[in-house]
């Protein structure tokens, strides 16, 4: 079955950029939708947002600014880019597919944490 | 922004009991709905989709309800491996927002 890894920088200095790759296995990459989401420590959930398999893109309007999500289907991965961090940042990532939009998110990697300090 | 609200934001139960948490949104959301559970240091998972559809996998004990604005996740007999937080989810319109939450702990 298809699963999901999260990889990068534990630790990222304030005004730099945080970088994360997924890493998809047992299933290809090519299709779906692929989305981040992220979790501040002992809070809530927020959808940052996803790549569709042909390479559209989708925001969250409160990061949209600052928030980059690519693809690369030669290596099954995609990644995030998140530009100007500050502590608010510091959460756990997680990336996550959608088969189809509306239906939610069905599979997730495991998560990784990513403190901004310096 | 379509903002989400859980009922209650805590709950205690015993194994066996039937819990009900309800999701409310902001404005009309049709059947947008998904419901996930997060265990502590864990990723959440998905339960039910469509507010209504059981994930595949998931136990039949879980079920959801309702429509527009406000939905329930029911589950009919806790299990211990049933103690988590519950998050909803809305898909109607972008950004999708989650609720803050609903935590049931063992009374």
């Amino acid at each position: 079955q298809v699963q999901l890894q999260e990889s990068g920088p534990g630790l990222v200095k304030p005004s730099e950029t945080l970088s994360l790759t997924c890493t998809v296995s047992g299933g290809s990459i090519s299709t779906y939708y692929w989305n981040w989401i992220r979790q501040p420590p002992g809070k809530g959930l927020e959808w940052i947002g996803y790549i569709y398999y042909g390479g559209s893109t989708n925001y969250n309007p409160s990061l949209k600014s600052r928030v980059t999500i690519s693809v690369d289907t030669s290596k099954n991965q995609f990644s995030l880019k998140l530009s100007s961090v500050t502590a608010a940042d510091t959460a756990v990532y997680y990336c996550a597919r959608s088969i189809y939009y509306y239906y939610g998110l069905d599979v997730w990697g495991q998560g990784t944490t990513v403190t901004v300090s310096s | 922004d379509i903002q989400l609200t859980q009922s209650p934001s805590f709950l205690s139960a015993s194994v066996g009991d039937r819990v009900t948490i309800t999701c409310r949104a902001s404005q009309d959301i049709s059947t947008y709905l998904a419901w996930y559970q997060q265990k502590a240091g864990k990723a959440p998972k998905l339960l039910i989709f469509a507010a209504s559809t059981l994930q595949s996998g998931v136990p039949s004990r879980f079920s959801g309800s309702g429509s527009g604005t406000e939905f329930t996740l029911t589950i009919s007999s806790l299990q211990p491996e049933d103690f988590a937080t519950y998050y909803c989810q809305q898909l109607n319109s972008y950004p999708p927002t989650f609720g803050p939450g609903t935590k049931v702990d063992i009374k």
